[in-house]
């Protein structure tokens, strides 16, 4: 059963700063890995999809980076604003059928003016 | 893009209540519905999946009897809570999917914006 692993749990940074998320996960048969962000009490944004064959993506400040033989992919924030203070979370769709996605416990990150 | 609307978006009840959930796939249809619980400063964990016009399939541990989900039509899935208590207090999301447009199994999970159900 495919498990996903985020770290840290949390992350406190100072306003400006490079920052990098981690997440990892058992089973490397997957079709997709996603990244996410929830603000307290909110639904889902979804932030960068990466597909199984590509390596990384990449969208303003984000860039996110995929080792699917190793089971890890990388979230770098780049220049940090208090306005990404959120949680991130990250998932991945295995390859059989119509699976659904399956959940990191995410990381709550606070950026600090 | 394609939009998923959950409803109510908050609710508050006494024990014993049964509370429905909607999620409406807006501009697409959604052939495949999920349905997911969060607890606080927890992940996101699956509960059931659920195909239009076949009954849902539930994990391990989710019980059928008290959540029941009916997916009637190709844009509208229903969660119902029946006889809520306190511990069923938590944040429920609702995803879909799109399987018949071209794209095939690549299409992407699109979610609602959430629900939170608080027992008293």
């Amino acid at each position: 059963k495919q498990e996903v692993t985020q770290i840290p749990a949390a992350l406190s940074v100072p306003e400006g700063e490079n920052l990098v998320l981690n997440c990892s996960f058992t089973d490397s048969a997957i079709y997709n890995l996603q990244w996410f962000r929830q603000d307290p009490g909110k639904g889902l944004t979804s932030l960068l999809l990466i597909q199984s064959s590509q390596r990384e993506q990449t969208s303003g400040r984000l860039n996110a980076s995929l080792d699917k033989s190793s089971g890890r992919s990388t979230l770098y924030i780049a220049a940090s604003q208090p306005g990404d203070s959120a949680t991130y979370l990250c998932a991945v769709r295995g390859l059989s059928g119509n699976t659904p996605l399956v959940f990191g416990k995410g990381t709550r990150l606070s950026v600090i003016a | 893009g394609a939009v998923v609307s959950q409803h109510p978006s908050w609710v508050i009840c006494k024990s014993g209540t049964s509370v429905k959930i909607e999620c409406r796939s807006l501009d697409f249809q959604a052939t495949t519905m999920f349905w997911y619980r969060q607890f606080p400063k927890q992940s996101l964990m699956l509960m059931a999946t659920s195909n239009e016009g076949s009954k849902a399939t539930y994990e391990q541990g989710v019980e059928k009897d008290k959540f029941l989900i009916n997916h009637a039509s190709l844009t509208l899935s229903t969660l119902t809570v029946t006889s809520a208590h306190p511990e069923d207090s938590s944040f429920y999301i609702c995803s879909a999917r799109d399987l018949r447009t071209g794209g095939g199994s690549n299409q992407p999970q699109h979610f609602g914006d959430g629900t939170r159900l608080s027992i008293l």
